[in-house]
Protein backbone atom coordinates (compact mmCIF):
# COMPACT_ATOMS: atom_id res chain seq x y z
CA UNK A 1 0.00 0.00 0.00
CA UNK A 2 1.54 3.12 -0.90
CA UNK A 3 -1.58 5.97 0.07
CA UNK A 4 -0.81 7.98 3.31
CA UNK A 5 -0.62 6.14 7.00
CA UNK A 6 -1.11 7.44 10.31
CA UNK A 7 -0.84 5.96 13.36
CA UNK A 8 -2.78 5.60 15.96
CA UNK A 9 -5.87 5.65 14.61
CA UNK A 10 -7.77 6.11 18.07
CA UNK A 11 -5.99 7.30 21.18
CA UNK A 12 -8.17 8.42 24.62
CA UNK A 13 -6.10 10.12 26.82
CA UNK A 14 -6.57 12.13 29.85
CA UNK A 15 -6.39 15.50 30.28
CA UNK A 16 -3.12 16.64 31.04
CA UNK A 17 -1.23 14.13 29.03
CA UNK A 18 1.30 14.42 25.65
CA UNK A 19 0.38 12.73 22.80
CA UNK A 20 2.00 12.32 19.66
CA UNK A 21 0.94 11.29 16.13
CA UNK A 22 2.71 9.81 13.21
CA UNK A 23 2.11 10.17 10.01
CA UNK A 24 4.38 8.78 6.69
CA UNK A 25 3.39 10.22 3.52
CA UNK A 26 3.45 8.76 0.29
CA UNK A 27 7.00 8.24 -0.90
CA UNK A 28 7.39 10.84 -3.52
CA UNK A 29 5.75 13.47 -1.97
CA UNK A 30 7.69 16.07 -0.75
CA UNK A 31 5.22 18.02 1.32
CA UNK A 32 2.99 17.03 3.72
CA UNK A 33 0.25 18.71 5.74
CA UNK A 34 -1.22 18.65 8.97
CA UNK A 35 -4.91 19.54 9.59
CA UNK A 36 -7.49 19.11 12.32
CA UNK A 37 -10.98 18.58 11.80
CA UNK A 38 -14.27 18.36 14.23
CA UNK A 39 -17.61 16.80 14.18
CA UNK A 40 -19.18 17.93 10.45
CA UNK A 41 -16.48 20.69 9.76
CA UNK A 42 -14.34 20.70 6.65
CA UNK A 43 -10.07 20.33 8.09
CA UNK A 44 -8.57 23.51 9.58
CA UNK A 45 -4.93 23.75 8.45
CA UNK A 46 -2.59 23.50 11.47
CA UNK A 47 0.68 23.17 9.71
CA UNK A 48 2.53 21.82 6.94
CA UNK A 49 6.10 20.95 5.65
CA UNK A 50 8.16 20.82 2.08
CA UNK A 51 10.79 18.17 2.76
CA UNK A 52 12.31 19.04 6.68
CA UNK A 53 11.01 22.66 6.42
CA UNK A 54 7.57 23.74 8.29
CA UNK A 55 6.79 26.56 6.05
CA UNK A 56 4.02 27.71 8.24
CA UNK A 57 1.84 27.55 11.17
CA UNK A 58 -1.27 28.13 11.62
CA UNK A 59 -1.88 31.47 13.65
CA UNK A 60 -4.95 29.47 15.82
CA UNK A 61 -2.39 26.61 16.58
CA UNK A 62 -0.99 26.82 19.99
CA UNK A 63 2.44 26.63 21.88
CA UNK A 64 1.37 23.02 22.57
CA UNK A 65 1.26 22.04 19.57
CA UNK A 66 4.99 21.11 17.70
CA UNK A 67 5.48 19.03 14.20
CA UNK A 68 8.49 17.73 12.88
CA UNK A 69 10.05 16.18 9.97
CA UNK A 70 13.37 15.23 10.77
CA UNK A 71 14.27 13.50 6.96
CA UNK A 72 11.98 15.16 5.36
CA UNK A 73 10.18 11.95 5.37
CA UNK A 74 7.50 10.73 8.03
CA UNK A 75 6.12 13.35 10.26
CA UNK A 76 5.46 13.62 14.11
CA UNK A 77 2.44 15.48 15.24
CA UNK A 78 2.88 15.81 19.55
CA UNK A 79 0.47 17.78 21.59
CA UNK A 80 1.15 19.01 25.06
CA UNK A 81 -0.83 18.99 28.23
CA UNK A 82 -3.82 18.09 26.45
CA UNK A 83 -7.19 19.74 26.77
CA UNK A 84 -10.87 18.41 26.50
CA UNK A 85 -11.23 20.70 23.53
CA UNK A 86 -8.20 18.94 21.59
CA UNK A 87 -10.20 16.44 20.88
CA UNK A 88 -10.85 15.32 17.48
CA UNK A 89 -10.02 13.94 14.07
CA UNK A 90 -5.81 14.83 13.03
CA UNK A 91 -5.28 14.60 9.89
CA UNK A 92 -2.31 13.99 7.56
CA UNK A 93 -2.13 14.55 3.99
CA UNK A 94 0.59 14.45 1.44
CA UNK A 95 1.44 16.44 -2.42
CA UNK A 96 3.70 17.17 -4.60
CA UNK A 97 5.13 20.73 -4.30
CA UNK A 98 4.83 21.16 -7.77
CA UNK A 99 2.21 20.72 -10.45
CA UNK A 100 1.23 17.48 -11.88
CA UNK A 101 1.18 17.38 -15.77
CA UNK A 102 -2.54 18.56 -15.87
CA UNK A 103 -1.58 22.10 -13.74
CA UNK A 104 -2.88 20.83 -10.71
CA UNK A 105 -1.62 20.71 -7.46
CA UNK A 106 -3.21 17.16 -5.82
CA UNK A 107 -3.20 16.21 -1.93
CA UNK A 108 -3.95 12.59 -0.43
CA UNK A 109 -5.20 11.95 2.69
CA UNK A 110 -4.16 9.73 5.41
CA UNK A 111 -7.33 7.68 7.63
CA UNK A 112 -6.72 10.16 10.46
CA UNK A 113 -6.13 9.99 14.24
CA UNK A 114 -9.12 9.94 16.38
CA UNK A 115 -8.03 11.89 19.85
CA UNK A 116 -10.56 11.63 22.66
CA UNK A 117 -9.29 13.56 26.16
CA UNK A 118 -11.45 12.80 28.79
CA UNK B 1 -13.18 33.24 8.03
CA UNK B 2 -13.86 30.46 5.52
CA UNK B 3 -12.03 31.53 1.87
CA UNK B 4 -14.23 29.04 0.65
CA UNK B 5 -18.05 28.68 1.46
CA UNK B 6 -20.02 25.41 0.47
CA UNK B 7 -23.61 25.54 0.43
CA UNK B 8 -25.69 24.36 1.11
CA UNK B 9 -24.30 22.53 4.61
CA UNK B 10 -26.65 19.73 4.56
CA UNK B 11 -28.75 18.16 2.00
CA UNK B 12 -31.05 15.14 2.55
CA UNK B 13 -33.18 13.19 -0.30
CA UNK B 14 -34.39 9.83 -1.94
CA UNK B 15 -32.85 7.33 -3.69
CA UNK B 16 -32.81 8.51 -7.60
CA UNK B 17 -33.43 11.93 -7.28
CA UNK B 18 -30.73 14.87 -8.39
CA UNK B 19 -28.74 17.19 -6.37
CA UNK B 20 -26.42 19.78 -6.49
CA UNK B 21 -24.15 21.20 -4.43
CA UNK B 22 -21.69 24.46 -4.41
CA UNK B 23 -18.73 25.92 -3.93
CA UNK B 24 -17.75 29.43 -3.70
CA UNK B 25 -15.16 32.34 -2.96
CA UNK B 26 -14.00 35.43 -3.96
CA UNK B 27 -10.70 34.00 -4.20
CA UNK B 28 -9.09 32.83 -7.75
CA UNK B 29 -7.53 29.29 -7.41
CA UNK B 30 -5.04 27.34 -9.16
CA UNK B 31 -7.02 23.85 -8.73
CA UNK B 32 -9.87 23.17 -6.91
CA UNK B 33 -10.60 19.64 -5.31
CA UNK B 34 -13.44 18.04 -4.58
CA UNK B 35 -13.93 14.75 -1.60
CA UNK B 36 -15.77 13.27 -0.51
CA UNK B 37 -15.68 11.51 3.12
CA UNK B 38 -17.22 8.69 5.69
CA UNK B 39 -17.19 9.19 9.01
CA UNK B 40 -13.82 8.28 11.00
CA UNK B 41 -11.96 7.93 7.69
CA UNK B 42 -10.46 10.81 6.13
CA UNK B 43 -11.43 12.71 2.71
CA UNK B 44 -10.74 10.68 -0.57
CA UNK B 45 -9.88 12.73 -3.75
CA UNK B 46 -12.59 12.96 -5.92
CA UNK B 47 -11.42 15.22 -8.57
CA UNK B 48 -9.27 17.92 -9.41
CA UNK B 49 -10.13 20.29 -11.86
CA UNK B 50 -7.87 23.03 -13.12
CA UNK B 51 -9.05 25.01 -15.87
CA UNK B 52 -12.11 27.97 -16.03
CA UNK B 53 -15.08 26.24 -17.38
CA UNK B 54 -13.93 22.97 -17.03
CA UNK B 55 -16.39 19.84 -16.65
CA UNK B 56 -15.10 16.92 -15.46
CA UNK B 57 -17.51 13.36 -15.06
CA UNK B 58 -17.40 10.82 -12.86
CA UNK B 59 -19.88 8.25 -13.86
CA UNK B 60 -22.80 9.78 -11.99
CA UNK B 61 -21.15 12.76 -10.90
CA UNK B 62 -20.60 16.16 -12.80
CA UNK B 63 -18.06 18.44 -11.49
CA UNK B 64 -17.88 22.03 -12.89
CA UNK B 65 -14.84 24.90 -12.19
CA UNK B 66 -16.90 28.40 -13.09
CA UNK B 67 -14.91 30.48 -15.51
CA UNK B 68 -13.57 32.86 -12.97
CA UNK B 69 -11.71 29.75 -11.12
CA UNK B 70 -13.27 31.15 -8.26
CA UNK B 71 -15.99 28.55 -7.93
CA UNK B 72 -17.33 25.51 -8.35
CA UNK B 73 -20.22 22.88 -8.04
CA UNK B 74 -20.81 18.70 -8.13
CA UNK B 75 -23.88 17.37 -9.11
CA UNK B 76 -25.16 14.02 -8.67
CA UNK B 77 -27.43 12.34 -11.25
CA UNK B 78 -29.46 9.22 -9.61
CA UNK B 79 -28.38 9.18 -6.02
CA UNK B 80 -27.89 6.21 -4.48
CA UNK B 81 -27.60 5.46 -0.76
CA UNK B 82 -23.47 4.77 -0.98
CA UNK B 83 -22.90 8.98 -2.64
CA UNK B 84 -24.07 9.64 1.38
CA UNK B 85 -20.80 11.63 2.88
CA UNK B 86 -19.45 14.96 3.81
CA UNK B 87 -18.55 16.71 0.07
CA UNK B 88 -15.47 18.90 0.41
CA UNK B 89 -14.01 21.27 -2.15
CA UNK B 90 -10.83 22.40 -1.22
CA UNK B 91 -8.89 25.59 -3.41
CA UNK B 92 -5.41 26.02 -4.03
CA UNK B 93 -3.16 29.39 -5.45
CA UNK B 94 0.02 29.60 -6.31
CA UNK B 95 0.35 32.67 -3.60
CA UNK B 96 -0.77 30.21 -0.95
CA UNK B 97 1.12 27.35 -0.88
CA UNK B 98 -1.76 24.89 0.75
CA UNK B 99 -4.71 23.72 0.13
CA UNK B 100 -8.17 25.97 1.97
CA UNK B 101 -10.88 23.48 2.43
CA UNK B 102 -14.58 24.55 2.89
CA UNK B 103 -17.10 23.49 6.05
CA UNK B 104 -18.10 20.31 3.32
CA UNK B 105 -21.86 19.51 2.68
CA UNK B 106 -23.31 16.67 4.26
CA UNK B 107 -25.21 14.07 1.85
CA UNK B 108 -27.96 11.50 3.15
CA UNK B 109 -29.43 9.95 0.41
CA UNK B 110 -31.71 7.51 1.91
CA UNK B 111 -33.67 3.91 0.12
Amino acid sequence: DTGVSQDPRHKITKRGQNVTFRCDPISEHNRLYWYRQTLGQGPEFLTYFQNEAQLEKSRLLSDRFSAERPKGSFSTLEIQRTEQGDSAMYLCASSLAVRLAGGSYEQYFGPGTRLTVT
Amino acid sequence: TQLLEQSPQFLSIQEGENLTVYCNSSSVFSSLQWYRQEPGEGPVLLVTVVTGGEVKKLKRLTFQFGDARKDSSLHITAAQPGDTGLYLCAGVSDSWGKFQFGAGTQVVVTP
